[in-house]
Formats: C-alpha cells, structure tokens, sequence
C-alpha cells in the first residue's frame, strides 16, 4: 500500500449505529487531519493531530470522535449521527515543517446516514 | 483572516482548447497558495503549489498557475485541455498562524467536451 488509504470507502448506518472509519497513512508524515466535504460546500477541517496530540478540533460536534494512536493511524468513531452527517470524508496527512503544508489526501469513505 | 474565491462553479471547454479556472485570494501576508484536483470518486491530488519562489507555478500533467499579488489572484490555466482532465478543481490557501491550516475554496467543475 502507498500514500492515504481510508476504509471502509463507503458506509450506510443508522442513526443508533456506532461505527469507524479508519486511515492509514505510508509516507512517514507527522500530521494527520480529518476533512468532511458536503455538496455545495467548501471543504471543511475537522481534527488535526500533530505528532499524535490533538492540536484542532474545529467546533466539531461530540458524536465525531478521533482518535490517533500513533503517526501512521486515524481513527474517526462515529455515533448518534444525524441525516446531516452524511458526506464525504477525508483524511490527509502532511509532513509538518517550518513554511508551506502539502498535504496528500485519502481516497474517502462515502457515508450515508439514514 | 484567509480566505479564496474561486469565480466560477463550472467551466466547460472542448478538447485541445485553452482552459482557465479562475482564483482569488484574500491575506494579510504572503501566503502558500495550491491548485489540489478532485476525480469522481476519488482524493484530492496537489496539481501545484507555490511558496513565495517563482510567480509563474508549474505543475503536473501540463497545469500551470501565476500568482499576481497587485491583482490577489492565482488563476490556473492549461493551454489545450484533454478530456481526462474533466474533474472538480480546488484552490486552497494557507491559513495565517498555523501553516498546518487549509482554507479550500468551493471548487470548479470542468467539463470537457469532444
């Protein structure tokens, strides 16, 4: 495997379901971060985890919760989800350093909240 | 605060003519600026970036982008378009404190047509 890779690439649930979306990333980077991408809407950053610590969760409600157990793996557990919730979502990752950020991004898990 | 506007939602263009997808750009100081490309179905992939070196970017399959700061623009321009390169394209900015910060616009689709 090389680059981003995000399973599962598509995801039905209901609105009592918990389930995880998982992200792995192969290019030796510090930093890993999760996007969601709704129709019609700029992409928007959810969580950056910086050498593993969280360093922004941008006003994210609590029924998304990340977890990153070390630099290579992201975790997004999902619970209670609203219809509103289904998106595209996106992990990338970046090698953090002084100056511009180049992030290299994930394929994405379709999710689909019924 | 950054921010990028990118003028038009959808761009068609016949095979082998010029395409421009066109980006505005807002920023207290000299921000990175990148063209990322989104396929149906799949991540987004840097086209091209620039970091305050050359104005004139040039980046993958035959894209390139010019950044003006007088006219706060970094358009993204390809002299003779192909039809693989039908697909939703991104201009994103650096955020201001935090370099590990994204601010994507909300996209063009360009359509080629035969």
């Amino acid at each position: 495997e090389t680059g981003v890779t995000q399973t599962p690439r598509h995801l039905v649930m209901g609105m009592t379901n918990k389930k995880s979306l998982k992200c792995e990333q192969h290019l030796g980077h510090n930093a890993m971060y999760w996007y969601k991408q709704s129709a019609k809407k700029p992409l928007e950053l959810m969580f950056v985890y910086n050498f593993k610590e969280q360093t922004e969760n941008n006003s994210v409600p609590s029924r998304f919760s990340p977890e990153c157990p070390n630099s290579s793996h992201l975790f997004l557990h999902l619970h209670t989800l609203q219809p509103e919730d289904s998106a595209l979502y996106l992990c990338a990752s970046s090698q953090v350093a002084a100056g511009y950020n180049e992030q290299f991004f994930g394929p994405g898990t379709r999710l689909t909240v019924l | 605060a950054q921010s990028v506007t990118q003028l038009d939602s959808h761009v068609s263009v016949s095979e082998g003519t010029p395409v421009l997808l066109r980006c505005n750009y807002s920023s207290s100081y000299s921000p990175s600026l990148f063209w990322y490309v989104q396929h149906p179905n799949k991540g987004l992939q840097l086209l091209l970036k620039y970091t305050s070196a050359a104005t004139l970017v040039k980046g993958i399959n035959g894209f390139e982008a010019e950044f003006k700061k007088s006219e706060t623009s970094f358009h993204l321009t390809k002299p003779s378009a192909h039809m693989s390169d039908a697909a939703e394209y991104f201009c994103v900015v650096s955020g201001e404190y935090n370099t590990d910060k994204l601010i994507f616009g909300t996209g063009t689709r360009l359509q080629v047509f035969p």
